[in-house]
C-alpha cells in the first residue's frame, strides 16, 4: 500500500464550486504539505502544518485553506474554484530529524471549467 | 533572482552516455539539498540527498559546491529509463524545488 495517498485522483468542476482534496498518510511523519503544479513553474508551496495544531501559508495560498484533522490526514480546500486553479497538486510529508527529504502522494488533476 | 534555478533542457543524450545537471541557488543560508526524480505526470520521488562530502548511489553522483552555491547531479551510462524531468531542492525553513531540467536517453 501507498504510503501517501490522495483523493480523488482527478476531478473536474464548475467555476464556483468548493472543493477538497484529502491526503493520508502512513509514514508517521508530523509534516505535511500542498503544492501545485503547473508547467514551466515548478512545484509551488500552498500551505504547510508541522503538526496537528500548525498551519502556516506557503508562497500562494489564497483561494485555499487547510485543514489537519490528523497527523495523518491534511485536507485542502477550494472555497469557491476558478479556473486558474486547474493544476496538478501533491500532498507531501517529511519527518523533523535529519534532512527534511519529502515523500509526495500520486497528486490530484483538478479541471476548472 | 530565483531562489533556485535549473536549465530546463531538454538533454537529448543516447544510450550509454554520461550527463550533468547544475542548480545554482541563491540562498547560501540553505542547510540541505536534495535531487529528485520525476516521471510525466507522475509524484516527484526522491532520487538522492546531496551531501556537503558528494555521495554516489551506483551511477548516480551528486555533488555540492556552497562557495559556487550549486549541486551538479551526473548520470554514467544512461539508460532509456532515466528519461525524466530531475528537480532539485534545496532546504530552508523549507523545502524549495527548481522547475526542473527535462532528460531525453534514446536508443
Amino acid at each position: 500500500d501507498a504510503d501517501v495517498t490522495q483523493t480523488p485522483r482527478n476531478r473536474i468542476t464548475k467555476t464556483g464550486k468548493r472543493i477538497m482534496l484529502e491526503c493520508s498518510q502512513t509514514k508517521g511523519h508530523d509534516r505535511m504539505y500542498w503544492y501545485r503544479q503547473d508547467p514551466g513553474l515548478g512545484l509551488r508551496l500552498i500551505y504547510y502544518s508541522f503538526d496537528v495544531k500548525d498551519i502556516n501559508k506557503g508562497e500562494i495560498s489564497d483561494g485555499y485553506s487547510v485543514s489537519r484533522q490528523a497527523q495523518a490526514k491534511f485536507s485542502l480546500s477550494l472555497e469557491s474554484a476558478i479556473p486558474n486553479q486547474t493544476a496538478l497538486y501533491f500532498c507531501a510529508t517529511s519527518d523533523n530529524q535529519g534532512y527534511y527529504e519529502q515523500y509526495f502522494g500520486p497528486g490530484t488533476r483538478l479541471t476548472v471549467t | 533572482r530565483k531562489e533556485v534555478e535549473q536549465d530546463p533542457g531538454p538533454f537529448n543524450v543516447p544510450e550509454g552516455a554520461t550527463v550533468a545537471f547544475n542548480c545554482t541557488y541563491s540562498n547560501s543560508a540553505s542547510q540541505s539539498f536534495f535531487w529528485y526524480r520525476q516521471d510525466c505526470r507522475k509524484e516527484p520521488k526522491l532520487l538522492m540527498s546531496v551531501y556537503s562530502s558528494g555521495n554516489e548511489d551506483g551511477r548516480f553522483t551528486a555533488q555540492l559546491n556552497r562557495a559556487s552555491q550549486y549541486i551538479s547531479l551526473l548520470i554514467r551510462d544512461s539508460k532509456l529509463s532515466d528519461s525524466a524531468t530531475y528537480l532539485c531542492a534545496l532546504y530552508t525553513d523549507k523545502l524549495i524545488f527548481g522547475t526542473g531540467t527535462r532528460l531525453q536517453v534514446f536508443p
